[in-house]
């Protein structure tokens, strides 16, 4: 597709359950990033992956996330017995590297709900 | 590390009048910035951007932003506001490879 595609778009889950949130980047875009948007608050990195580098990881708030990327393409943000803080959005970006002044393309986000 | 801070969280303003986001950064080494709009339930999307060259940048929607060093700011404007302008604003820097965004302010229209 032309942009960043994410899902599921929304997504409620009970408490202590695991879930997966998938991102597809642009196609080309070597760079892929996930951020987290709790309500009413900013956007907080959670991790980057570039090419075949090493992912940066500093954001992640705890052992229960993680995340992967296949190929150099898809992503997949897997969060481990969710907890009820959990619940945000949760936004894929892309971006052709991680270079400065290279613009960042975001996602509509997946809504995540933990009951 | 480089920062952002968008003074006001929240900003109200009448339709057809002066929209102005501020936006102050820090950075070692000189920056490149960015401002968003994310409008309800959606993503965020790219409204300009400042590389190098002329510091006054233009954007989508009648928004423009003007680098200004000495002042370490990039605020954004508008001259007349619509009410499809409501919406969250976000101010980012990237140096180091490294883009950080600001708290977001976000910009009700009134009738």
């Amino acid at each position: 597709g032309a942009g960043v595609s994410q899902s599921p778009s929304n997504k409620v889950t009970e408490k202590g359950k695991d879930v997966e949130l998938r991102c597809d980047p642009i196609s080309g875009h070597t760079a892929l990033y996930w951020y987290r948007q709790s309500l009413g608050q900013g956007l907080e990195f959670l991790i980057y992956f570039q090419g075949n580098s090493a992912p940066d990881k500093s954001g992640l708030p705890s052992d229960r996330f993680s995340a992967e990327r296949t190929g150099g393409s898809v992503s997949t943000l897997t969060i481990q017995r969710t907890q009820q803080e959990d619940s945000a959005v949760y936004l894929c970006a892309s971006s052709l590297s991680r270079r400065d002044g290279n613009t960042i393309y975001f996602g509509e986000g997946s809504w995540l709900t933990v009951v | 590390a480089q920062s952002v801070t968008q003074l006001g969280s929240h900003v109200s303003v009448s339709e057809g009048a002066l929209v102005l986001l501020r936006c102050n950064y820090s950075s070692s080494v000189p920056p490149y910035l960015f401002w968003y709009v994310q409008y309800p339930n959606q993503g965020l999307q790219l409204l300009l951007k400042y590389t190098t060259g002329a510091t006054l940048v233009k954007g989508i929607n009648g928004f423009e932003a003007e680098f200004k060093k000495s002042e370490t700011s990039f605020h954004l404007t508008k001259p007349s506001a619509h009410m499809s302008d409501a919406a969250e604003y976000f101010c980012a820097v990237t140096a180091y490879n490294d883009m950080r965004f600001g708290a977001g302010t976000r910009l009700t229209v009134k009738p």
